[in-house]
């Protein structure tokens, strides 16, 4: 069984800094299937990128996915202040969905 | 609007059941997998569940596996999650989520969420 682990934990930024995030597989997968959700409080996922590096309907351009392999990182390239939330990578593979730990994007 | 209303959360014992529905809206939901993704109280995302727009395929997590019964009924644009065998463990929000089409399996949809809280 595959397992996501994302780093950092927690990144703290400040609004037009740039965001990297990582989500590193236990084993090769395909990137295809690797997609990123952000989370706020109290609300339900939202989906950000899918295929490791397509951006979901209605996502700005500041925010990319690159990867392949093991190792895939979303990135927002200038933050916004609506952009602070949980972050979680997800892969689907060999009938099953996991999901990352997550990463909380905080404002410094 | 394209819209996922789930139900059918509350408090139960343990060892007790309960059945989870979520109604679709807004699109053709016999054309859609879904699936139900839960998250314990301030932790991450769990996947629970999928079953493919047709019902002939569902998956399982090995947490649920043999406990938890997921269908769905395209008459009733309804998707259901039973729930058996309940443990302290299970207690979390359960949302539905739509696969999106095209987009390589990835839920593009997501119901507001009910709240199951199991406890004695």
């Amino acid at each position: 069984e595959i397992v996501l682990t994302q780093s950092p934990g927690t990144l703290s930024l400040s609004p037009g800094e740039r965001a990297t995030l990582s989500c590193r597989a236990s084993q090769s997968v395909n990137s295809n299937y690797l997609v990123w959700y952000q989370q706020k409080p109290g609300q339900a996922p939202r989906l950000v990128i899918f295929g490791a590096s397509s951006r979901a309907t209605g996502i700005p351009d500041r925010f990319s996915g690159s990867g392949s392999g093991t190792d895939f990182t979303l990135t927002i390239s200038r933050l916004e202040p609506e952009d602070f939330a949980v972050y979680y990578c997800q892969h689907y593979g060999s009938s099953l969905f996991t999901f990352g730990q997550g990463t909380r994007l905080e404002i410094e | 609007e394209v819209q996922l209303v789930e139900s059918g959360g509350g408090l139960v014992q343990p060892g007790g059941s309960l059945r989870l529905s979520c109604v679709a809206s807004g699109f053709t939901f016999s054309s859609h997998s879904m699936n139900w993704v839960r998250q314990a109280p301030g932790k991450g995302l769990e996947w629970v569940s999928y079953i493919s727009s047709g019902g002939s395929t569902i998956y399982y997590a090995d947490s649920v596996k043999g406990r938890f019964t997921m269908s769905r009924d395209s008459a009733k644009n309804s998707l259901y999650l039973q729930m058996n065998s309940l443990r302290d463990e299970d207690t979390a929000v359960y949302y539905c989520a739509r696969v999106g089409t095209g987009i390589r399996n990835a839920m593009d949809v997501w119901g507001q969420g009910t709240t199951v809280t199991v406890s004695s």
